[in-house]
């Protein structure tokens, strides 16, 4: 599969328990974004990097809430000591230099916080 | 502020019926992309269209077009002959525009559209 790669899908932890997700782009993509979405509504931009530089974080992205992209390849998206609001899929998306300007979006990080 | 409305948040059709998915933004930019995307319930976001503001023309892709208004700053969707695999949530999202490029969309809060058989 070549498309773009979330893991885990679902993630369930208590309170204050810190989660790690994942993000494999497409391979020839340098850019790639996280959004989060709650029930009902769109996604909301978080962040993105274009290869290893994490070029804007939103508001949205508290201090508890750090993403990496260390070699410009796969991304995480950290939350410490998460709270029941950070409950949401996250999703990854990702974006070559050419083309349609088209977002590729992964499949989504489901985070159930309890 | 830019924004993005869908003033529908359901639509329930009878396969074969035509359906329209309304979406009105708001953006102070002169350059700007506007896109549908679609979310069947596997929960992966689908591209449809991007639309740049300059290029008005309307555009059609198999039972798909889509109807480009600067003059209403709208970017309404047409479903025509539905059928049941329709049945989604369908997004319309404005993309600021600046030197780098940026996807950093802003979204509407989407159209569930369901197709009955």
């Amino acid at each position: 599969d070549t498309g773009v790669s979330q893991n885990p899908r679902h993630k369930i932890t208590k309170r204050g328990q810190n989660v790690t997700f994942r993000c494999d782009p497409i391979s020839e993509h340098n850019r790639l974004y996280w959004y989060r979405q709650t029930l009902g509504q769109g996604p909301e931009f978080l962040t993105y990097f274009q290869n290893e530089a994490q070029l804007e974080k939103s508001r949205l992205l508290s201090d508890r809430f750090s993403a990496e992209r260390p070699k410009g390849s796969f991304s995480t998206l950290e939350i410490q000591r998460t709270e029941q609001g950070d409950s949401a899929m996250y999703l990854c998306a990702s974006l070559g230099g050419l083309g349609t300007g088209e977002l590729f979006f992964g499949e989504g990080s489901r985070l159930t916080v309890l | 502020a830019q924004k993005v409305t869908q003033a529908q948040t359901e639509i329930s059709v009878v396969e074969k019926e035509d359906v329209t998915l309304d979406c009105v933004y708001e953006t102070r930019d002169t350059t700007y992309y506007l896109f549908w995307y679609k979310q069947p319930p596997s929960g992966e976001l689908v591209f449809l269209i991007r639309r740049n503001s300059f290029d008005e023309q309307n555009e059609i892709s198999g039972r798909y077009s889509w109807n480009f208004q600067k003059s209403t700053s709208s970017f309404n969707f047409t479903i025509t002959a539905s059928q049941v695999v329709d049945s989604a949530v369908y997004f319309c999202a404005l993309s600021e525009n600046n030197a780098g490029n940026n996807r950093k969309l802003i979204w509407g809060l989407g159209t569930s559209l369901a197709v009955n058989p």
